[in-house]
Parts: structure tokens; sequence; C-alpha cells
């Protein structure tokens, strides 16, 4: 199947810090999802990219679809607490027998510190 | 409220036990999906189903399996032969089935060795 890289694994930043995150894929995708997991629940939907060059914000969130296709940022501002808990990236398969399932990024652990 | 509902929370398999693992979704979905997680291996896709009555197999479907005779509902078996069960399961929806909407995730079942 597709990988994506996703990175960092894991942060450790302080409370109001600003966070990035990235994930890369070696084939384009025409979608880029961002999901945030909390602990022992299931993901959530942050933020979807549809087109290529766009730039999204939801809250102190903001994400952004790569020009390439084959990338995507998730950027979080003054963060606090409550943004603890794992990021994922995910892009859908377009294309034959697959068509419709996530691939997914290995996600990113963010700690926040008060 | 529409959502989807996995069942039980918490599960205990014996060795050489099979266990049924609930997931049910109101949202009139017809695409369904299951999800492994291990901790710091992301989410790997078990099995999906695209529509009622038809199921494909995943990237890690040794040892698993499903049906799908209701569009509500996606159960899913861990058979004695996954011998490595021990992990967080997770369920998810989208609709329609080949677009690239994002999916939606249950809350997910531990499953735990005796």
């Amino acid at each position: 199947g597709q990988q994506l890289n996703q990175s960092p694994q894991s942060m450790f930043i302080q409370e109001g810090e600003d966070v990035s995150m990235n994930c890369t894929s070696s084939s384009i995708f025409n979608t880029w999802l961002w999901y945030k997991q909390d602990p022992g629940e299931g993901p959530v939907l942050l933020i979807a990219l549809y087109k290529a060059g766009e730039l999204t914000s939801n809250g102190r969130l903001t994400a952004q679809f790569g020009i390439t296709r084959k990338d995507s940022f998730l950027n979080i501002s003054a963060s606090i607490p409550s943004d603890v808990g794992i990021y994922f990236c995910a892009g859908p398969s377009d294309r034959g027998s697959t068509l419709g399932r996530l691939y997914f990024g290995r996600g990113t652990q963010l700690t926040v510190w008060p | 409220d529409g959502g989807i509902t996995q069942s039980p929370k918490y599960l205990f398999r014996k060795e050489g036990q099979n266990v049924t693992l609930s997931c049910e979704q109101n949202l009139n979905h017809d695409a369904m999906y299951w999800y492994r997680q291990d901790p710091g291996q992301g989410l790997r896709l078990i099995y999906y189903s695209q529509i009622v009555n038809d199921f494909q197999k995943g990237d890690i479907a040794e040892g698993y399996s499903v049906s799908r005779e209701k569009k509500e509902s996606f159960p899913l078996t861990v058979t004695s032969a996954q011998k490595n069960p021990t992990a967080f399961y997770l369920c998810a929806s989208r609709d329609p089935p080949l677009s690239n909407q994002p999916q939606h995730f249950g809350d997910g079942t531990r499953l735990s060795i005796l």
C-alpha cells in the first residue's frame, strides 16, 4: 500500500508554543485529512483539504495542501494542555479496487507542559 | 444522536477463543472499515466494506473475519488464528463510499489476552 511519512514522531512543548508537523507521500493524493486522537478514543477529523495549495484554518489550527500534492502540513498556534493527543495525516485512495480506503501516517504524539 | 457505536469498550480473550467486536452506525453510510492500532504503529486496515453483502481484505486481514449483512452493522471476529490480538480496534464509516469524503470513527474497543 501507499506509505505516508509523518514527522516528527513525538513533540514535547510548553504551553503557548506553536507546533508544526508534516506528512509526505511517495505518490500523489487528491485529498489530505488531518485527525486528532485523544487517549482511549477514536480519531476526530480536524481539517480536510481538497485542492493543491489550499490553506485552511480551524481555530488555532492551520493546514496546507502541498503544491506537489505529495505533502501536507499542520500548524497549531499558542498550544494549550487540551491539545495533547496523537495527530494523524491521512489520504484516500482514488483508484481501482482500493477506491475509498484511507492511508494513514504513523501519527505525531503531542505533549504540552503547563 | 447520529454516530458510530462500538461495543464493548474493553474485551478479554482466552487462548483459543474467538471473540466478536460490534460496530453499529446510524449515519446511513454505505462504507464501513475496521482498523487495528498498536502503540507507535498508527492505524492499519483489517477489512472494509463498500456496500452491504460485500467486503474486501485490508493490509492485515489474516486471523480476522467480518460480515456485512445489514447496512448499519459491520461486526469483526478475532479468531484463534490471530496470535497477537492485543490491540485497540477502531471502526469507521463514510458516505458516499466512492468519494474522498472523510471517514468518521467510533470510540474503539480495547482487546486484551487473559
